[in-house]
Order: structure tokens, then sequence, then C-alpha cells
């Protein structure tokens, strides 16, 4: 079983779509967990942090379920820009595991 | 211009040759990473290095070897190049207790 597990899409969806992301993650001891957006043959960049209060960035909401080992990420009123793949990503003594990535496309 | 910076950013090359992939960052971070990115495996570290002189294996170590002589660069070499290699190479930075890692533009790598 993978470390960290994400469902790889893609989702398509259009303009102004709500959309949300899962992920999941097997090692109870994580630490710290983030979500980073990789664009199109480009580097990962950091999204946001995750914590168990739960974060919110504008359009962006990040969740955390320590219990359940769940991690996830939802976009509302999606844009077109928001296309790429979104990287779940969990630390254990400071070693990052990066899940597999979930590819967004935001369609006009 | 600061940052951190891979080349080459293409690379083809034979079974068997050694191929050395640079990395060098201008920010001064302590930590530097090198990890592989491929198809259904999202990115696996190899090698990370917590300061010069310092350097300790990821998750995936075997066919490569990296060397840390200054805190800005941090080459990675595959001594014999193998097609299981052929890979995207990105190499990251981070400051100790700073949980984001700043990567570099990657390294694409195709070993025939």
């Amino acid at each position: 079983r993978k470390e960290v597990e994400q469902d790889p899409g893609p989702f398509n969806v259009p303009e102004g779509a709500t959309v949300a992301f899962n992920c999941t993650y097997s090692n109870s001891a994580s630490q710290s967990f983030f979500w980073y957006r990789q664009d199109c043959r480009k580097e990962p960049k950091l999204l946001m942090s995750v914590y168990s209060s739960g974060n919110e960035d504008g359009r962006f909401t990040a969740q955390l379920n320590r219990a359940s080992q769940y991690i996830s990420l939802l976009i509302r009123d999606s844009k077109l820009s928001d296309s790429a793949t979104y990287l779940c990503v969990v630390t254990y003594t400071g070693d990052m595991r990066f899940g597999a990535g979930t590819r967004l496309t935001v369609k006009p | 211009d600061a940052g951190i910076t891979q080349s080459p950013r293409y690379k083809i090359t034979e079974t068997g040759r050694q191929v050395t992939l640079m990395c060098h960052q201008t920010w001064s971070h302590s930590y530097m990473f090198w990890y592989r990115q491929d198809l259904g495996h999202g990115l696996r570290l190899i090698y990370y290095s917590a300061a010069a002189d310092i350097t300790d294996k990821g998750e995936v170590p075997d066919g490569y070897v990296v060397s840390r002589s200054k805190t800005e660069n941090f080459p990675l070499t595959l001594e014999s190049a193998t097609r299981s290699q052929t890979s995207v190479y990105f190499c990251a930075s981070s400051e100790p207790g700073v949980n984001e890692q700043f990567f570099g533009p990657g390294t694409r790598l195709t070993v025939l």
C-alpha cells in the first residue's frame, strides 16, 4: 500500500463548479500536511498547508481528519487557471511523502 | 537571478553511461533534495543533504550518487545509467524547521 494515496482523476469540471479532492495516508504518526500544485511540465509549488482546524485561502479550503487519516481540498468557483495536478504531501520526522497527484481540468 | 536552477533541462543518454545532473540554489538554504517523478508514483526522494558535506539516502537511492561540497550546489550522478532511470528529476531546497520546499524546474532524462 502506498503511503499517500490520491484519486488520479482526471476531474473535468466546468468553470464555476465546486470540486473536491481527497487523499489518504497510511502513517498515523504523520506530522504535517500540505497541498502542492503542479502545472503541466513544471515544478510543484506549495498551494497551502493543512491543519486539523481546517484552513481557507480564498476559493480553496483544506481539511485534515487525523482519526480517519484523510485530507481534502475543496476548490469553489473553479477558474480555467486552476487546471493543474494537485499533490497531497505528508511529512514524518521531516521526511516528505508525495501522493501521485490528482489532475484537474477546468473547461469553459 | 535568485532561486533554484537545474541543468541540463533535457538529457538523452545511453545505457551504461555516467550522467551528472546539476542543481544550484542562491538562497543559502541548508537542506537540498533530489526527487524523481514517474507516472503513477508521484515524487520519490532519492537523496537529501542537511548541509555541506552531509548527505543521506532517501526512498530510492540505488544507482545514484550525490555530493555537496558547497552549500549552493547539489549534483546528482547516475554512475551507470539504466533505462529504469528515465524520469523527470527535481531538485528542491528548504530551510530547517520550514516545511515548504522550493523546487527547481526539473531535468527530463531519457536513457536509451
